[in-house]
């Protein structure tokens, strides 16, 4: 089965830049989408199709895909970022199934 | 603006039976290429897929659950039902219904937590 790896946490600064990759076999050729969540709530989209930020994200919160590995960047980090994100493709290489990474915290020092 | 919430029961016994609602609003199951999927998330950790039905009622399982797992809809009432046959301890998790934009999901329900324990 397919997976997605992410490092467990990131800190960094606040004023800084936090990148969260996610890398996975052949995720060049997948579509990734990147999901935000805090405490005691659902999951919330911040980046779909690779580097498209629905209404209401801040330009800060970007996504970028490479041939080895995608990227959530969040510049000029704030306090209101610490939060678990998470990537996630749709494997179609075998059955058709979505899968989540294992997550990463980022944690505004 | 589109809503779904999830309702069910909060403590299931083990090999028992769970069924979970997802009620939405919003959007119909009825139109073409429209989508509601369960997520289900482990306490601490990250989310797993479910499944999805499509307003075709065409569906998709996780290989992992395929077997104890039907997805359900009732396109006049506006709801999905997840049913996981022989629930264990390793089910216990917050469930989510999310509704399927093409291959990402936006937005999640609130999600229900539901404990699997004798």
């Amino acid at each position: 089965s397919y997976v997605l790896t992410q490092p467990p946490s990131v800190s960094v600064a606040p004023g800084q830049t936090a990148n969260i990759p996610c890398g996975g076999r052949n995720i060049g050729s997948k579509t990734v989408h990147w999901y935000q969540q805090k405490p005691g709530h659902a999951p919330v989209v911040v980046v779909h199709d690779d580097s498209a930020r629905p209404s209401g994200i801040p330009e800060r919160i970007s996504g970028s895909r490479s041939g080895s590995a995608a990227t959530l960047t969040i510049s000029r980090v704030e306090a209101g970022d610490e939060a678990d994100y998470y990537c996630q493709v749709w494997d179609s290489s075998s059955e058709h199934t979505v899968v989540f990474g294992g997550g990463t915290k980022l944690t505004v020092l | 603006q589109i809503t779904l919430q999830e309702s069910g029961p909060t403590l299931v016994k083990p090999t028992q039976t769970l069924t979970v609602t997802c009620t939405f609003s919003g959007f119909s199951l009825s139109s073409y290429a429209v989508g509601v999927t369960w997520i289900r998330q482990p306490p601490g950790k990250a989310p797993e897929w479910l499944g999805l039905i499509y307003w075709n009622d065409e569906k998709a399982y996780s290989p992992s659950l395929k077997a104890r797992l039907t997805i359900t809809k009732d396109t006049s009432k506006n709801l999905v039902v997840l049913t996981l046959t022989n629930v264990e301890p390793a089910d216990t998790a917050t469930y989510y219904c999310a509704h399927v934009v093409s291959d990402y999901f936006d937005p999640w329900g609130h999600g229900t937590l539901v404990t699997v324990s004798s």
